[in-house]
């Protein structure tokens, strides 16, 4: 069972490049979300996205954009990267309403210099 | 706001050695309670959850219970192991999931002694 895959696990950006972190998950799950953790300050909620074509903003949303064109699949855009976005990168997956229960991936270690 | 304190760390104890990391929270609502864990260079895993107050969710030996009088889901152990050595946070997510979104407690680091 793959439940939720991200890519690529280490990334080194130099400021103002972009990239996209790939997150997928193959348990069909209706809801998505991307947390950043930085020590200290526990996980905290980037975007997040309720189904195909809904996403919304969570706490720290600035620098980066999302798009939910599929249900498997929850891309993270750095459009401008800047040192403050190194960082490690989780995405989650849970069932839908009323499921509580989350998947997350590996994480991706991403360093901006 | 919404949030989750959780006691600071790192947490160092030797093997056998009964464990509490405490967590208390601020939620406007009826949240759900997790602790989740973080083995080094892994994701977080759910290890336990309580849905409702007075709830009590175990899992490996772990236990936490859901006291709404005090906004506290305490996490216990009471013989901790070399491979209980992880990271473990502390999570509410409001009424009906909304969207999956989970507001995580500051983490608190574990490492067991043989």
């Amino acid at each position: 069972n793959a439940g939720v895959t991200q890519t690529p696990k280490f990334q080194v950006l130099k400021t103002g490049q972009s990239m996209t972190l790939q997150c997928a998950q193959d348990m069909n799950h209706e809801y998505m979300s991307w947390y950043r953790q930085d020590p200290g300050m526990g996980l905290r909620l980037i975007h997040y996205s309720v189904g195909a074509g809904i996403t919304d903003q969570g706490e720290v949303p600035n620098g980066y954009n999302v798009s939910r064109s599929t249900t498997e699949d929850f891309p993270l855009r750095l459009l401008s990267a800047a040192p403050s976005q190194t960082s490690v990168y989780f995405c989650a997956s849970s069932k839908g309403p009323g499921d509580t229960e989350a998947f997350f991936g590996q994480g991706t270690r991403l360093t901006v210099v | 706001g919404n949030s989750v304190t959780q006691m600071e760390g790192p947490v160092t104890l030797s093997e056998e050695a009964f464990l509490t990391i405490n967590c208390t929270y601020t939620a406007t609502g009826y949240p759900s309670l997790f602790w989740y864990v973080q083995y080094p260079g892994e994701g977080l895993q759910l290890l336990l959850k309580a849905t409702k107050a007075d709830d009590k969710g175990s899992n490996k030996g772990f236990e936490a219970t859901y006291r709404k009088e005090t906004t506290s889901f305490h996490l216990e152990k009471g013989s901790v192991q070399v491979s209980d050595s992880a990271v473990y946070f502390c999570a509410l997510t409001l009424f009906y999931n909304q969207g999956g979104k989970l507001i995580f407690g500051q983490g608190t680091e574990l490492s067991v002694k043989p």
